[in-house]
């Protein structure tokens, strides 16, 4: 698998439902971050937990972390039809200076 | 909220042609980068820039790439000769600190959508 792959790819659920995203990565990492895209748009930061950290919590976002299965996940509780958007892991590779991001999940929350 | 401001927002240019996309990065950062993602695909590291310099690269910054911050401000890539696998959106980001101390996550422009036909 590549550095940084998502799944699911596509994930489509109804408004007010959890939605759960995976990502997997490959190498020793400083951080992950988690990004949201909407179509066509430029990237926003959500939330990036570090390599000792294996929870994180920020608004209705919830990041987990294990790195000795490397991979992460990203819970979105309460969804809002506002949330449809693409959702990407990045890794911040130890020792480089570049995110490393994974294919994305495409969020859809119907109302 | 600071933001990193990417001019121009859409550029359509013939194959074969020089471009100049242009990033305004937020002030107190001191770490640059560029980014691209073709359409439908995930988003993929060119180069990465500190103190004046490229501190690391991609396959894809090949000789046809460049960047430049020319005046302390701005931070340029420069595409010499496009070509039609060019076309992508290009995204600059800035951060104000790398690797194990970084709490915040890097603030990316907006993009340019570039089109070489």
């Amino acid at each position: 698998s590549q550095q940084g792959e998502e799944d699911p790819q596509a994930l489509s659920i109804q408004e007010g439902e959890n939605a759960t995203m995976n990502c997997s990565y490959k190498t020793s990492i400083n951080n992950l971050q988690w990004y949201r895209q909407n179509s066509g748009r430029g990237l926003v930061h959500l939330i990036l937990i570090r390599s000792n950290e294996r929870e994180k919590h920020s608004g209705r976002l919830r990041v987990t972390l294990d790195t000795s299965k490397k991979s992460s996940s990203l819970l979105i509780t309460a969804s809002r039809a506002a949330d449809t958007a693409s959702y990407f892991c990045a890794t911040d590779v130890q020792g480089a200076q570049k995110l490393v991001f994974g294919q994305g999940t495409r969020l859809t929350i119907n109302p | 909220e600071p933001e990193v401001t990417q001019t121009p927002s859409h550029q359509v240019t013939q194959m074969g042609q020089e471009v100049i996309l242009r990033c305004v990065p937020i002030s107190n950062h001191l770490y640059f980068y560029w980014y691209r993602q073709i359409l439908g695909q995930k988003v993929e590291f060119l180069v990465s820039f500190y103190n004046n310099e490229i501190s690391e690269k991609s396959e894809i910054f090949d000789d046809q790439f460049s960047v430049e911050r020319p005046d302390g401000s701005n931070f340029t890539l420069k595409i010499r000769s496009t070509k039609l696998e060019d076309s992508a959106m290009y995204f600059c980001a800035s951060s104000e600190i790398q690797g194990a101390r970084r709490v915040y996550g890097y603030t990316f422009g907006s993009g340019t959508r570039l089109t070489v036909v």
